[in-house]
């Protein structure tokens, strides 16, 4: 069955870092790739996404390249901020009808 | 971007009693709407599939006489933890689809904490 794995946390870095956090994923077909994130206390909300190969996901200065080759989605980031400390999930989706499959997130804390 | 709410956000019981949570879709009608249990060290486990008009589809080890769920409208999912007990305390989370289901992307409720005393 479909499934993804992300790096464990926690990750912790310095204000200004590079940030990398790995996920692969197993799927049939060609599936949607998402990577959502949780701030503390609140819910989930889409980071970026990818619906086809090469495809790059970017929002708020993250980014993530669906690679199919190596069934891959990893997210990163030239130079984190303090705000960006949360949780981060890889997810990916087989149709649009079908539910969505989560990693078991990335909690990511990072120092002023 | 699509909203999803979610009430209560945080509610407190007594071992025993029943808790009803709601998700609604304020901008959207969504046929199916999901539900999630958040554990503690964050990992998300999808509980069930909650249909319009029809039965929930209950993901495997979930007890479906324990969470009931009902979709009665096209904007309204209710989540409903029967009986409660402290181990049933969690972060519950619905989400749903626009129409047309698009790429697959999900909108997500604000979360509702549940504490069982």
């Amino acid at each position: 069955g479909n499934s993804v794995t992300q790096m464990e946390g926690p990750v912790t870095l310095s204000e200004e870092a590079f940030l990398t956090i790995n996920c692969t994923y197993t799927a049939t077909g060609y599936p949607s790739l998402f990577w959502y994130v949780q701030y503390p206390g609140e819910g989930l909300q889409l980071l970026l996404k990818a619906t086809k190969a090469d495809d790059k996901g970017s929002n708020k200065g993250f980014e993530a390249t669906y690679r199919k080759e190596t069934t891959s989605f990893h997210l990163e980031k030239g130079s984190v901020q303090v705000s960006d400390s949360a949780v981060y999930f890889c997810a990916l989706s087989s149709s649009s009808a079908s539910k969505i499959i989560f990693g078991s997130g990335t909690r990511l804390s990072i120092r002023p | 971007g699509a909203v999803v709410s979610q009430h209560p956000s945080r509610v407190i019981c007594k071992s025993g009693t029943s808790v009803k949570i709601e998700c609604r879709s304020l901008d959207f009608q969504a046929t199916t709407m999901f539900w999630y249990r958040q554990f503690p060290k964050q990992s998300l486990m999808l509980m069930a599939t909650s249909n319009e008009g029809s039965k929930a589809t209950y993901e495997q080890g979930v007890e479906k006489d324990k969470f009931l769920i009902n979709h009665a409208s096209l904007t309204l999912s209710t989540l409903t933890v029967t009986s409660a007990h402290p181990e049933d305390s969690s972060f519950y989370i619905c989400s749903a689809r626009e129409p047309g289901g698009g790429t697959g992307e999900l909108f997500f409720g604000e979360g509702s904490r549940l504490t069982v005393l």
